[in-house]
């Protein structure tokens, strides 16, 4: 199992520019989460999918911030335009839980920088 | 809204020390109870959960957690840190029924002195 893959690893863009982050979910987890990491807020959940659907988008900071899930198999999270806030690892997880009881499994995150 | 806390945002222990890292949460039901290491620039790995049962897990490389209901914490522990323990910990709670989203402590960052 190749776990959950993410790209890019990095990503370095301009203010005002679209930035588009790719998830591959494990084969078999129901679940796909979003996750920002930083310094000052830590570990926030910005959305999470079950089976292709958004149930909670609730953490997604503003509307510049869009996921989708077109299958099971690939997520995006789209930031447009972007802001130097926005500056942040994103972690993508997957989870085959139904009940808060799976543990959630990470990608090695993109690393996004707004200059 | 639940949330979860941890107390020490860096703790700087030498090698063969014993460590405890604190967590608490904020949720009166049914929770399910995780710790999360992450090492430098790698991705959250999990290092012990508890479901259920007896309060006291074990997990990878030595680690341990207590759960204890009425202080609702959950904290991390262990006898002898070693150089490679110098990661960041994450505690996280499960909300049962609330599929699995899990929410995040701040984090706690860990240096082990060789």
């Amino acid at each position: 199992d190749a776990g959950v893959i993410q790209s890019p690893r990095h990503e370095v863009t301009e203010m005002g520019q679209e930035v588009t982050l790719r998830c591959k979910p494990i084969s078999g987890h129901d679940y796909l989460f979003w996750y920002r990491q930083t310094m000052m807020r830590g570990l926030e959940l910005l959305i999470y999918f079950n089976n292709n659907v958004p149930i909670d988008d609730s953490g997604m900071p503003e509307d510049r911030f869009s996921a989708k899930m077109p299958n099971a198999s690939f997520s995006t999270l789209k930031i447009q335009p972007s802001e130097p806030r926005d500056s942040a690892v994103y972690f993508c997880a997957s989870s085959p839980g139904t009940s808060g009881s799976s543990p959630l499994h990470f990608g090695n995150g993109t690393r996004l920088t707004v200059t | 809204a639940q949330s979860v806390s941890q107390h020490n945002h860096h703790v700087i222990l030498s090698e063969a020390a014993s460590l405890e890292l604190g967590c608490n949460y904020s949720y009166g039901g049914t929770v399910n109870l995780f710790w999360y290491v992450q090492y430098p620039g790698q991705h959250l790995q999990l290092l012990l959960k508890y479901f259920s049962g007896d309060p006291l897990v074990k997990g990878i490389k030595g680690f341990e957690a207590e759960f204890i209901k009425s202080k609702f914490s959950f904290n991390l522990r262990k006898p002898s840190v070693q150089w490679s323990d110098t990661a960041e910990y994450f505690c996280a709670v499960g909300i049962y029924n609330q599929g699995g989203k899990l929410i995040f402590g701040q984090g706690t960052e860990l240096s082990v002195k060789p």
